[in-house]
């Protein structure tokens, strides 16, 4: 079945550095995916998202391709900071229905 | 005010118990979802709603129901609540009109079934 794996966490990192978080996903079709973000205590909060193969998704400085060749969607931001702490959950959905598939998330933490 | 809340926050209970999970949203969307998130696992799909009349199963349904008792409120109850059931759960809602797809969630209920 579809499914999306993440690298493990916690992922830690000072501030200011390169920030890359693994996601490959397997699917039958031409999903859309995304990336979610998780603040502490709150609930998941779209951060970006690519609908086809080779788009681009971008908000915030973060960065994800689309890839089809290597099914996947990698987050990426040149310069971390402190408040980008929070966990992160690649997913991926079809058009019918809606239903989002989520990776397990990768937590990162970002040192002053 | 919030788009999406949840009540409550936070409930402790005890296994056998009978509870119920409420969300509501005021953002006029016509689609509403239940997730759980456990640790390692990230979010589950337990139960989907496209409108008050159509209601779908999920990939974790068994032990959950469900009621979508208007287009803005969707309740999840656990008839009989066992300790593995102890999660995070959050409710989401999505628009299917003008093509946009993103969901958007409520700040989560954790549950602890002792």
């Amino acid at each position: 079945g579809d499914s999306v794996t993440q690298m493990e966490g916690p992922v830690t990192l000072s501030e200011e550095a390169f920030l890359t978080i693994n996601c490959t996903y397997t699917a039958t079709g031409y999903p859309s995916l995304f990336w979610y973000v998780q603040y502490p205590g709150e609930g998941l909060q779209l951060l970006l998202k690519a609908t086809k193969a080779d788009d681009k998704g971008s908000n915030k400085g973060f960065e994800a391709t689309y890839r089809k060749e290597t099914t996947s969607f990698h987050l990426e931001k040149g310069s971390v900071q402190v408040s980008d702490s929070a966990v992160y959950f690649c997913a991926l959905r079809y058009n019918q229905g809606g239903k989002l598939i989520f990776g397990q998330g990768t937590e990162l933490s970002v040192k002053p | 005010d919030a788009d999406v809340t949840q009540t409550p926050r936070n409930r402790i209970t005890k296994t056998g118990k009978r509870i119920m999970l409420e969300c509501s949203q005021t953002k006029g969307h016509d689609r509403m979802y239940w997730y759980r998130q456990d640790p390692g696992l990230g979010l589950r799909l337990i139960y989907y709603s496209f409108d008050v009349k159509d209601i779908n199963k999920g990939e974790i349904s068994d032990g959950y129901s469900v009621s979508r008792q208007a287009q803005a409120k969707f309740s999840l109850s656990l008839e009989s609540a066992i300790p593995n059931q102890t999660a995070l759960y959050f409710c989401a809602t999505a628009d299917r009109t003008g093509g946009t797809d993103t969901q958007y969630f409520g700040p989560g209920t954790r549950l602890t079934v002792l």
